[in-house]
C-alpha cells in the first residue's frame, strides 16, 4: 500500500533555512502536498505540487520533487519562530484518498 | 468565505455509545473527506464523499460510517465506541474532482472514557 515517510524532528535557528524531507511509495500519485499543523489546530495547506513538476516556489517556500527517487522536500527560507509546527507531507492517490506522513516537528530556536 | 466548520469541537463519550460528528464544507465545495488523527497511528483516511456518493473508503471497521447531504454537508458516525476511537477527527473539503486543494477544519476532539 501507499506509504509516506518523514523524519520526526528538525531544529533550526531563526533566520536559517529549514529543509523537511519526505519519501513516498505510490508512483501513481498525481498531487503531493505539504500541510502545517499548529498545536490544537487543524491542518493548513501550505502548498502542493503536481507530479509532472520538479519545483514550485511560493514566497518563502520551495518544494522540490524528484519523481524518480519518490522524494519530496520543503524548504522554508528565513525561518521564523512562527514557523514552529508539525509539517506533514502527503500524497493524493485519487478521490482524495490522501496518505499522510508521520509529520516532522520543526522547532525554531530564537 | 467561511472555512470548513466542524461541530462539536470537543466531545466526551462513554464506551459503547455512538457519536455523530458534523462537517460543513466551504461553500461551493462538493467533496468532503474525513480523517482520524491519533498519536500512535498519525493521520489516517476514513472516507470521502462527492455529490452524496462515497467514492473511497479507508481501512476502518464498519462501525465507522458517513454520509453526505445534498447541500454537501457531511456527517460521520461511530457506533459502539471503543477507547481506541479517542482521536482528533478532521474533515476536509475540496472544490473539484481532482482534489488539488483540500481545506481542513479545526477538527473534533473525541474522548472515549
Amino acid at each position: 500500500g501507499e506509504d509516506v515517510e518523514q523524519s520526526l524532528f528538525l531544529s533550526v535557528r531563526e533566520g536559517d533555512s529549514s529543509v523537511i524531507n519526505c519519501t513516498y511509495t505510490d508512483s501513481s500519485s498525481t498531487y503531493l502536498y505539504w500541510y502545517k499543523q499548529e498545536p490544537g489546530a487543524g491542518l493548513q495547506l501550505l502548498t502542493y505540487i503536481f507530479s509532472n513538476m520538479d519545483m514550485k516556489q511560493d514566497q518563502r517556500l520551495t518544494v522540490l520533487l524528484n519523481k524518480k527517487d519518490k522524494h519530496l522536500s520543503l524548504r522554508i527560507a528565513d525561518t521564523q519562530t512562527g514557523d514552529s509546527a508539525i509539517y506533514f507531507c502527503a500524497e493524493n492517490g485519487g478521490y482524495q484518498k490522501v496518505t499522510f506522513g508521520t509529520g516532522t516537528k520543526l522547532q525554531v530556536i530564537p | 468565505k467561511a472555512g470548513v466548520t466542524q461541530t462539536p469541537r470537543y466531545l466526551i463519550k462513554t464506551r459503547g455509545q455512538q457519536v455523530t460528528l458534523s462537517c460543513s464544507p466551504i461553500s461551493g465545495h462538493r467533496s468532503v473527506s474525513w480523517y482520524q488523527q491519533t498519536p500512535g497511528q498519525g493521520l489516517q483516511f476514513l472516507f470521502e464523499y462527492f455529490s452524496e456518493t462515497q467514492r473511497n473508503k479507508g481501512n476502518f471497521p464498519g462501525r465507522f460510517s458517513g454520509r453526505q447531504f445534498s447541500n454537501s454537508r457531511s456527517e460521520m458516525n461511530v457506533s459502539t465506541l471503543e477507547l481506541g476511537d479517542s482521536a482528533l477527527y478532521l474533515c476536509a473539503s475540496s472544490p473539484d474532482v481532482m482534489n488539488t486543494e483540500a481545506f481542513f477544519g479545526q477538527g473534533t476532539r473525541l474522548t472515549v472514557v
